[in-house]
């Protein structure tokens, strides 16, 4: 079963467009949810996460918006680049104990120039 | 320079010849992980280890196991490898206390004919 839902599988953007990935959740005992980015050979690589205290956290590019109702989460890349072409994975956690990551899926981004 | 280092990084075997692959991490962290990732299904956590002698089964244990006998190493075990073992592995360590960052390793690509 899997913890964390993530769509779309695949995504293609213009470069300057706005890339938009979407997570949903049901454990609402979850409190932290970070995103991922993996390159091609590479680990993923932590990207930006967010507590649910707050609704939405930007760094640089980058935002997440949080919606605790809903239990859902997004990434939203601002002007796509195609440095930014990687595979993003959301995942989510409960801080106390093991505080094990759950992943999703994964979206696989390409950004065209 | 802080890593987490896997190996081997690609491996060609055959059903039922036990292999290992090794993971060493030099950060001091206390949490390990091994993931394996498979397309359409994202990470998906094998066993992890709190501590030294001290390890758990994560979602999809069955046909491996660990030992984690020194801090910084945590080696993934197939005793008798089975083509649905065919996948990408990944070990991943971080801090123990509160949501810390997960360092993963480059990956062992791991062929079960």
């Amino acid at each position: 079963q899997q913890q964390v839902k993530q769509s779309p599988q695949s995504l293609i953007v213009q470069k300057g467009g706005i890339s938009i990935i979407n997570c949903a959740y049901e454990n609402t005992a979850f409190d932290y949810f970070p995103w991922y980015q993996q390159f091609p050979g590479k680990g993923p690589a932590l990207l930006i996460a967010i507590r649910p205290d707050v609704s939405e956290k930007k760094e640089g590019r980058f935002t997440i918006s949080f919606n605790k109702s809903a239990k859902q989460f997004s990434l939203h890349i601002m002007d796509s680049q195609p440095g930014d072409s990687a595979t993003y994975f959301c995942a989510a956690s409960i801080r106390t104990g093991a505080n094990n990551l759950f992943f999703g899926t994964g979206t696989r981004l390409t950004v065209i120039p | 320079e802080a890593q987490v280092t896997q190996n081997p990084r690609y491996l060609i075997t055959v059903t039922g010849k036990k292999l290992t692959v090794t993971c060493s991490q030099n950060m001091n962290h206390e949490y390990m992980s091994w993931y394996r990732q498979d397309p359409g299904l994202g990470l998906r956590q094998i066993y992890y280890s709190m501590n030294v002698e001290v390890t758990d089964k994560g979602d999809v244990p069955e046909g491996y196991k660990v030992s984690r006998k020194e801090k910084r190493n945590f080696p993934l075990i197939l005793e008798s490898p089975s083509p649905n073992q065919t996948s990408l592995y990944f070990c991943a360590s971080r801090e123990k206390r509160g949501a810390g960052e997960l360092f993963f390793g480059e990956g062992s690509r791991l062929t079960v004919l």
